[in-house]
């Protein structure tokens, strides 16, 4: 097992785009959960899936936000037409139940410009 | 809404010095674990404490849960370099765990 894996690693795009990120989690993971990084700040929770199914959303999730689980396995999140403010580390985690422990990805790293 | 406050957000000391961070959360936490991230990493799941008044150490790292669940605190005694980063704590409030502000810890040689 090669733990959570994210791509791409760094994505810069021009304001007004849209972009998409997948997540792949370990594979005995249920629980697969995305968070928004800024510098400086801890990570901020923006939604989870228990399996395929979407169970939570943070308010932070404008409707410009969407994820995906599909199959429940690997993840997508996409921005739609984005802002300067979206640049951040997206980091995606996964778990095996809701009191466990979480193993992050990487993250991806978007860039506004 | 949930909040889950770090302080101090920087500390540097002198190898050998011992270190701690402190957790307080606005609300009753269910659980809270420790996560540490280093520079240009990110977070590492360190440990989770359940119980109110809770104690665990790991080697020179000593965690504990407030009698109230509503602070932690993150004790590391002689510090290394190995051990920079930044440290934070996650408390779970219904179903997902919100993190602190973090710790930004600094080892001089």
């Amino acid at each position: 097992d090669t733990g959570v894996s994210q791509n791409p690693r760094h994505k810069i795009t021009k304001r007004g785009q849209n972009v998409t990120f997948r997540c792949d989690p370990i594979s005995e993971h249920n629980r697969l959960y995305w968070y928004r990084q800024t510098l400086g700040q801890g990570p901020e929770f923006l939604t989870y899936f228990q399996n395929e199914a979407q169970l939570e959303k943070s308010r932070l999730l404008s409707d410009r936000f969407s994820a995906e689980r599909p199959k429940g396995s690997f993840s997508t999140l996409e921005i739609q037409r984005t802002e300067q403010g979206d640049s951040a580390m997206y980091l995606c985690a996964s778990s095996t139940g809701r009191v466990s422990g979480y193993t992050f990805g990487s993250g991806t790293r978007l860039t506004v410009v | 809404g949930q909040q889950v406050m770090q302080i101090p957000q920087y500390q540097h000391v002198q190898e050998g010095e011992d270190f701690t961070t402190y957790c307080n959360s606005s609300t009753t936490l269910s659980n809270i674990q420790w996560y540490k991230q280093r520079p240009g990493g990110h977070p590492v799941f360190l440990i989770q404490l359940v119980k109110s008044g809770e104690v665990k150490k790991q080697k020179r790292l000593t965690f504990q849960f407030g009698e109230a669940k509503k602070n932690s605190s993150l004790h590391i005694t002689a510090t290394q370099t190995t051990d920079v980063g930044t440290y934070f704590c996650a408390g779970l409030t219904g179903n997902q765990f919100y993190f602190g502000t973090g710790t930004s810890l600094t080892v001089i040689p």
